[in-house]
């Protein structure tokens, strides 16, 4: 199975900043197949970002997804409350799919 | 839109089964993958299988292939899902989710239940 690890495992940054969370594979993500979660508490995950880059329906351009290969960055820029939540990384290049752990984000 | 709606939470005992069932609103329910992620209390997310109604096609993670059955009713536009033989490690909540059509092969997952709270106690 491929292995997912994502750093940090919280991160706590200002309303209004820059943030950059990172997924790392095991191998090879194949042609990108690598997707961003995000998961509010008490909610299910909602999809923000598939085949690494491509934004999901209705989510603001201050989400953007890049990478390839092994290492892959979800950013947010222009932090904003409602940004509070876990973010998961998924693969979908080689079943099983998986999960990373998760990195929480706290706005200080 | 896809909209998915779940049954509500189930308490168990050990070594009963649990289903749980998502019922889909849309047009494409018999070509979209059905996909089932569970998450324990404070855990990450975990893959547990997956349903192309018209393809009659199921895959399962290793992990619950002994213990899991996912079906489909497209006649009500229905999933279900099985669990058996359940310990306190099976307590999570149970999402369902529906997958980009693929084929049978793995995809990203663009819509989500609400998720059913399974409570498994001894």
């Amino acid at each position: 199975d491929i292995v997912l690890t994502q750093s940090p495992g919280t991160l706590s940054s200002s309303l209004g900043e820059r943030v950059t969370l990172s997924c790392r594979a095991s191998q090879t993500v194949r042609s990108n197949y690598l997707a961003w979660y995000q998961q509010k508490p008490g909610q299910a995950p909602r999809l923000l970002i598939f085949d690494a880059s491509t934004r999901a329906t209705d989510i603001p351009d201050r989400f953007s997804g890049s990478g390839s290969g092994t290492d892959f960055t979800l950013t947010i820029r222009r932090l904003e409350p409602e940004d509070l939540a876990v973010y998961y990384c998924q693969q979908y290049a080689k079943p099983p799919i998986t999960f990373g752990q998760g990195t929480r984000l706290d706005i200080k | 839109q896809v909209q998915l709606v779940q049954s509500g939470a189930e308490a168990q005992r050990s070594g009963s089964s649990a289903r749980v069932s998502c019922k889909y609103s849309g047009d494409s329910f018999n070509t979209d993958a059905i996909a089932w992620v569970r998450q324990a209390p404070g855990q990450g997310l975990e893959w547990m299988g997956m349903i192309v109604p018209l393809l009659r096609f199921t895959t399962y993670a290793q992990k619950f292939q002994d213990r899991v059955t996912i079906t489909a009713d497209t006649s009500t536009k229905t999933a279900y899902m099985e669990l058996r033989s359940l310990t306190s490690e099976d307590s999570a909540v149970y999402y369902c989710a529906r997958q980009i059509p693929k084929g049978p092969a793995p995809n990203y997952l663009d819509a989500w239940g609400p998720g059913t709270w399974v409570t498994v106690s001894s």
